[in-house]
């Protein structure tokens, strides 16, 4: 299995919502990631974790909150949104969880429309 | 800080021709760096990489890509191109060490019969 799955693949939520993307790994991966990708745009960086503890936060806005519950899971929690947070949020896992040597495995996506 | 340049937003060319995307880094420190690969309405998927040793690194579809330090750059070439290559290319470097990965603009590639 080398594959990260993320759900749901689309997500329509007002401001005031509480909603939360979803993404799952079963490769032994000691690294995740979450990306944020708006359209024609390269992803960017948002949250590391490795060995289930965050490591890297890119200055990202309350209004994400991230949460790794084990190994294999990794959740964005979102609330009161803005319309300019409507991206492609991106998940991802290595195998290493210090220097990246290896490749990112990326799942397809959660698309975001905040109205 | 590190940083990439892909110096062309969008490059069509004819089925079968060669094809060149540019890339360039800037570090002050050692890097890592990659190509990835995203079709349309998927997530992004490893082309080749660059980590050390030779220079030029291959990818099993017949992209190529040459580590040059002393331009700084890391350019993709493959020298017949199908449809199906169609997509968007992105490069991207990691200061060794670190575990962020630093994306480039992107370039579309559009491949015309």
């Amino acid at each position: 299995d080398t594959e990260v799955t993320q759900t749901p693949k689309h997500l329509v939520m007002g401001m005031t919502n509480k909603k939360s993307l979803k993404c799952e790994q079963h490769m032994g991966h000691r690294a995740m990631y979450w990306y944020k990708q708006k359209a024609k745009k390269p992803p960017e960086l948002m949250f590391v974790y490795s060995y289930e503890k965050l490591s890297i936060n890119e200055s990202v806005p309350s209004r994400f909150s991230p949460e790794c519950p084990n190994s294999s899971l990794l959740n964005l929690h979102l609330h009161a949104l803005q319309p300019e947070d409507s991206a492609l949020y991106l998940c991802a896992s290595s195998q290493e969880a210090g220097s990246i040597t290896g490749e990112l495995f990326f799942g397809e996506g959660s698309r975001l429309t905040v109205l | 800080a590190q940083s990439v340049t892909q110096l062309d937003s969008q490059v069509p060319v004819f089925e079968e021709a060669p094809v060149e995307l540019r890339c360039n880094y800037s570090s002050s420190v050692s890097v890592y760096l990659f190509w990835y690969v995203q079709y349309p309405n998927q997530g992004l998927q490893l082309l080749l990489k660059y980590l050390s040793g030779s220079t030029l690194v291959e990818s099993i579809n017949g992209f190529e890509a040459e580590f040059n330090k002393s331009q700084t750059s890391f350019h993709l070439r493959k020298p017949s191109v199908h449809i199906s290559d169609t997509a968007e290319y992105f490069c991207a470097v990691s200061v060794v060490g670190a575990q962020k990965l630093v994306f480039g603009q992107g370039t579309r590639l559009t491949i015309n019969p």
